[in-house]
């Protein structure tokens, strides 16, 4: 139990496209999703808590023009980069919590994103 | 400031060591404690986590953790490391009463399995 998936695992693009990665529990609801990056060698850094039927809740120094990030039922949530550029490449992450554990997240498998 | 640390960027181990990957944290109360793998390429699997109680926790794959509240300490083990090891490791903690309850991630560990 427990299983988030993320879609695409891996997308390249050119510069000034938008890419939109999406993130599904599979066998449970979650009220909240969140969106990580990750740079070579380097931890996770939050982007962005995704609550369903409202408006993600963005990191400080995260452009929420730049990261849409549209969380439309209770088990799917996307994450769009918009007009991406080659410093977006990176390994985007997904997490999702189910109801009533609050400190616990599952994580999906990550999309590699590379920008040309 | 409130963190997690891990001292160890990267640790060479040979087959059938020992393991011990060291984290600390700096908050005003215990947090919640983690400790998750990552495989090249691939998400987070979560190998143990502590929340209260018994302070030697047991998780998958044959690790364990304990947790030492007088040195902010919440050490990952295992006794003999197999080749399959060889990931990235990292402590996490939700700190309590933290809004949203997010995460936050220390820098990671490297394992590195010698044959």
């Amino acid at each position: 139990g427990a299983v988030v998936s993320q879609h695409p695992s891996w997308v390249i693009c050119k510069s000034g496209t938008s890419v939109k990665i999406e993130c599904r529990s599979l066998d449970f609801q979650a009220t909240t999703m969140f969106w990580y990056r990750q740079f070579p060698k380097q931890s996770l850094m939050l982007m962005a808590t995704s609550n369903e039927g409202s408006k993600a809740t963005y990191e400080q120094g995260v452009e929420k023009d730049k990261f849409l990030i549209n969380h439309a039922s209770l088990t799917l949530s996307t994450l769009t980069v918009t007009s991406a550029h080659p410093e977006d490449s990176s390994f985007y992450i997904c997490s999702a919590r189910p109801p009533g554990l609050h400190n616990e997240q599952f994580f999906g498998p990550g999309t590699r994103l590379t920008v040309l | 400031a409130q963190s997690v640390t891990q001292p160890d960027i990267h640790i060479t181990v040979s087959e059938g060591a020992s393991l011990e990957l060291r984290c600390n944290y700096s908050y005003g109360a215990t947090p919640y404690l983690f400790w998750y793998v990552q495989s090249p390429g691939q998400g987070l699997q979560l190998l143990l986590k502590y929340f209260s109680g018994d302070t030697l926790v047991q998780g998958i794959k044959g690790f364990e953790a304990e947790f030492k509240r007088s040195q902010s300490s919440f050490n990952l083990r295992k006794p003999s490391v197999h080749w399959s090891d060889a990931a990235e490791y990292f402590c996490a903690v939700v700190p309590l009463k933290a809004a949203g309850n997010k995460l936050t991630f220390g820098g990671g560990t490297r394992v590195l399995v010698k044959p």
